[in-house]
């Protein structure tokens, strides 16, 4: 069975540091990956997803996310957040060919000043 | 296009009542689900439909009924409330293509039951 790991459950940043979620996934063949956020109060909103080819994909709102399949893992970056960047981050794996994606238990992202 | 909506945005039951859930797409979406979510579990599937007319069972489905009686359309209902089932529920859907597995959600129901 599918599953996926967010090991944080809260990170603080300060305002225009850099970031990084981390979510490892385990299932056995090539999986689609993908990043979610949803702000307070909201549904979610997909960031990026993760399907075949490059290794290193790019998503909205300047965020990144690099598969690396040796480490099962799926972690998302971004190279200086800004406060509206405060949101619970959800990574979520589909199988190929199955509609049904199994999402990670959330990383909450506080911005300090 | 609205994408996925939810109706309502706010209910508070008492323990026994019942209620459905309505959740509606204009994209022409196969899939729908319902998910609940709740504080440090992440979002759980409760139900699923690939078409109309066809519902499947999630993760946690025990007191929950679906339907799909319009392929824009995705009933949840609970037919006797529990406070255990006090949680923000989320309906989502994507369509059948290949490499279009995204899933698109709606807004939330924040449901309460006392």
């Amino acid at each position: 069975a599918q599953s996926v790991t967010q090991p944080d459950i809260h990170i603080t940043v300060s305002e225009g540091a850099s970031l990084e979620l981390r979510c490892n996934y385990s299932y056995g063949a090539t999986p689609y990956l993908f990043w979610y956020v949803q702000s307070p109060g909201q549904g979610l909103q997909l960031l990026l997803k993760y399907f075949s080819g490059d290794t290193l994909v790019q998503g909205i709102k300047g965020f990144e996310a690099e598969f690396k399949r040796s480490q099962s893992s799926f972690n998302l970056r971004k190279p200086s957040v800004h406060w509206s960047d405060a949101a619970e981050y959800f990574c979520a794996v589909g199988p190929f060919g199955n509609e049904k994606l199994t999402f990670g238990t959330g990383t909450r992202l506080t911005i300090i000043p | 296009n609205a994408g996925v909506t939810q109706t309502p945005k706010f209910r508070v039951l008492k323990t026994g009542q019942s209620m459905t859930l309505l959740c509606a797409q204009d994209m022409n979406h196969e899939y729908m689900y319902w998910y609940r979510q709740d504080p440090g579990m992440g979002l759980r599937l409760i139900h699923y439909s690939v078409g109309e007319g066809t519902t499947a069972k999630g993760e946690v489905p025990d007191g929950y009924n679906v339907s799909r009686l319009k392929k824009q359309n995705f009933l949840l209902g609970l037919e006797s409330a529990a406070p255990s089932q006090t949680s923000v529920y989320f309906c989502a859907s994507n369509s059948r293509g290949v490499g279009q597995y995204e899933q698109y959600f709606g807004p939330g129901t924040r449901l309460t039951v006392t």
